[in-house]
């Protein structure tokens, strides 16, 4: 059974380009929520999708974007990137009413330059 | 967001028993008390959870005070793979919330 998974694993782009993360949620799972994470710091919650509808947002501006498919997988978008966006973006599955328990992928190390 | 306390860093060594404390007099009735924890270059795992009363799984136990304001998760016996963050999270879906909160997390270090 395949856990999160997520692509790329690596990424460097440069201030003001646009970037796409991927993920594709465990077996079984619906919901897929995103988080941000700094170096030395814990993760911050981005945004939540569930029923390819964003249910949840945290504190992140508009150009932070997602979407989910019919097969339940998910992207993160980022415009215009900043320099501040460089950290390791988690992609979390779960399934919808137990979002307690959430199984987190690898990650995508995301620096811009 | 409910908050939660945590010291930076601990160290212990292996096949000793851990004790990960944590601080929450703010908690809620409804927050139930979760453990997540970052294995270096991984993404958080869950650990375990309870709401009042002491748990235990093959990871870990989770002891919760009677006034439900401090809790300690313990590793019976560490070992080097379980050097990593730990996360202490309150958690509640009461008001429709459906994400964690992540603090900074206790660094645990095992020495051989």
């Amino acid at each position: 059974d395949a856990g999160v998974t997520q692509s790329p694993t690596h990424l460097i782009k440069t201030r003001g380009q646009q970037v796409t993360l991927r993920c594709s949620p465990k077996s079984g799972h619906d919901t897929v929520s995103w988080y941000q994470q700094a170096l030395g710091q814990g993760p911050q919650f981005i945004f939540q999708y569930y029923e390819e509808e964003e249910r949840q947002r945290g504190n992140f501006p508009d150009r932070f974007s997602g979407h989910q498919f019919p097969n339940y997988s998910s992207e993160l978008n980022v415009n215009a990137l900043l320099l501040g966006d460089s950290a390791l973006y988690l992609c979390a599955s779960s399934l919808r009413g137990l979002v307690y328990e959430q199984y987190f992928g690898p990650g995508t190390r995301l620096t811009v330059t | 967001d409910a908050k939660t306390t945590q010291p930076n860093s601990m160290e212990s060594n292996e096949e000793e028993p851990v004790h990960l404390p944590c601080n929450h007099s703010t908690i809620s009735g409804t927050d139930y008390i979760h453990w997540y924890r970052q294995l270096p270059s991984q993404g958080p795992e869950y650990v375990i959870h309870g709401l009042t009363s002491n748990v235990n799984n093959r990871m870990a136990s989770l002891a919760i005070a009677e006034d439900r304001k401090s809790s300690t998760l313990i590793l019976h016996r560490a070992t080097l793979r379980d050097a990593a963050v730990y996360y202490c999270i309150l958690y509640s879906s009461f008001q429709g919330a459906q994400k964690l909160v992540f603090g900074q997390g206790t660094r645990l270090t095992i020495n051989p």
